[in-house]
């Protein structure tokens, strides 16, 4: 079955401490990656996407994510996180089905002032 | 420029209600996707429409839920009969194509079920 895995559900870090956030899924062909943030309050934002090429992708806000294929994993970067980056971050795959994505459970981040 | 319109952005019903969600695309955009999150979980597809079209409805309940997007207005999830276990977070999202295009989220309606 098609499925994506966010290892970590609560994540607590200091200012200027880098941040990785876990992101697997389900062996599925080729595959279209994105993860999405979600501030408090806030609808869901985009802050990175993978479709092909370069598997180091750069985001918005010093984000990026690695594909690593043959690990199945998006993992999410970034080398030192401020408190605004407190929210919710979702991994989301399209196994190229339509535009159905299938989400992970979420990670929320906190980040201590 | 008008993000993803969703309304009401909480809804209360008792059991056995009907609920109606809305949701305006954003302009341009004529694929609209919804999606459920129950608490502690994460987003769960449910239906997939194109104007006057379902394209996917793999998510869908199989009884009291149905999804339109007409060919003018927005589009409306309906879910019959509500119980308890309808309460969540419902998310629309739209995009100008369909396939691997990002998606532009609206702000959800959260569902509470009394």
């Amino acid at each position: 079955a098609q499925s994506v895995s966010q290892h970590n559900h609560h994540v607590i870090l200091s200012e200027a401490a880098s941040l990785e956030l876990g992101c697997n899924y389900s062996y599925g062909g080729t595959v279209n990656l994105f993860w999405y943030v979600q501030y408090p309050g806030q609808h869901l934002q985009l802050l990175l996407k993978y479709f092909s090429g370069d598997p180091l992708v750069k985001g918005i806000k010093g984000f990026e994510a690695e594909f690593i294929k043959s690990k199945f994993s998006f993992n999410l970067r970034k080398p030192s996180v401020q408190w605004s980056d407190t929210a919710e971050y979702f991994c989301a795959v399209n196994y190229n089905q339509g535009g159905k994505l299938i989400f992970g459970q979420g990670t929320e981040l906190s980040v201590k002032p | 420029n008008a993000g993803v319109m969703q309304n009401p952005r909480h809804l209360v019903r008792r059991r056995g209600q009907e609920a109606r969600l809305r949701c305006s695309p954003m302009k341009g955009h004529s694929h609209v996707y919804w999606y459920r999150q129950l608490p502690e979980e994460g987003l769960k597809f449910m239906v997939y429409l194109q104007k006057e079209n379902i394209i996917d409805e793999s998510g869908m309940p199989k009884e009291r839920f149905s999804a339109e997007f007409p060919k003018e207005g927005p589009s409306i999830l309906r879910i019959q009969q509500v119980v308890r276990g309808d309460s969540a977070a419902y998310f629309c999202a739209s995009s100008p194509q369909g396939g691997e295009q990002p998606q532009h989220f609206g702000d959800g309606t959260r569902l509470s079920i009394l």
